[in-house]
């Protein structure tokens, strides 16, 4: 069975403070993927990295794929309010789509 | 552009009742999943189809069935309702496995009282 695990579970931080989260597995991925759910809302995706050692940048918000293709990190940098949300990983088996279960996120102004 | 659209929002049951929470998606995507999300458990796979007539257990199965009878439609059927199926519910789609984008409704909010 293939599980992972998120890292912290929680995280409450002040405007412009930077942080990373963390998902790993003991299990290699042929991909990986981070996903950020709003109340109310379905996860909407952020981001598919796909190759060992991968580093992919949105904004203010870097995503790495480790060497082994078995965790990921997501670094936000001047984190803002509207950052705030619970950030999923989630990892594609055969034909399965795997989820950890979140950093929950919250920015303070 | 529609998506992914779930039905019903909302649902109380009562112990032992049966329900079919509805998903239906416009973007001609093989593959659906059923979810349910839990405080603290993350997203948690029920049920998955590659494909109309092909579907598989995931994570979580017991208590729950599952047809694929055409692409747009993926039905979720709880049985004998219990209320250690008080969660929120969400389907997803994608086009393919792997690397591809999952697209997700906007969840079941379901109470077994």
């Amino acid at each position: 069975t293939q599980l992972l695990e998120q890292s912290p579970q929680f995280l409450s931080i002040q405007e412009g403070e930077n942080l990373t989260v963390y998902c790993n597995s003991s299990s290699v991925f042929s991909s990986l993927q981070w996903y950020r759910q709003e109340p109310g809302e379905g996860p909407v995706l952020l981001v598919t990295v796909v190759t060992g050692g991968e580093v992919k940048k949105l904004k203010r918000l870097t995503f790495q794929f480790g060497d082994a293709r078995k965790d990921s990190s997501l670094h936000i940098t001047a984190a803002q309010p509207g950052d705030t949300g619970l950030y999923l990983c989630a990892g594609g088996g055969y034909n399965k789509l795997i989820f950890g279960a979140g950093t929950r996120l919250a920015v303070h102004p | 552009n529609a998506g992914v659209t779930q039905t019903p929002k909302f649902q109380v049951l009562k112990t032992g009742q049966s329900m079919t929470l509805q998903c239906a998606q416009d973007m001609n995507h093989e593959y659906m999943s059923w979810y349910r999300q839990d405080p603290g458990m993350g997203l948690r796979l029920i049920h998955y189809s590659v494909g109309a007539g092909i579907t598989d257990q995931g994570e979580v199965p017991n208590g729950y069935n599952v047809s694929r009878s055409t692409t747009e439609d993926f039905p979720l059927r709880l049985l004998s309702a219990a209320p250690s199926q008080t969660s929120v519910y969400f389907c997803a789609s994608r086009a393919g496995s792997s690397n591809t984008e999952a697209f997700f409704g906007q969840g079941t909010r379901l109470t077994v009282v």
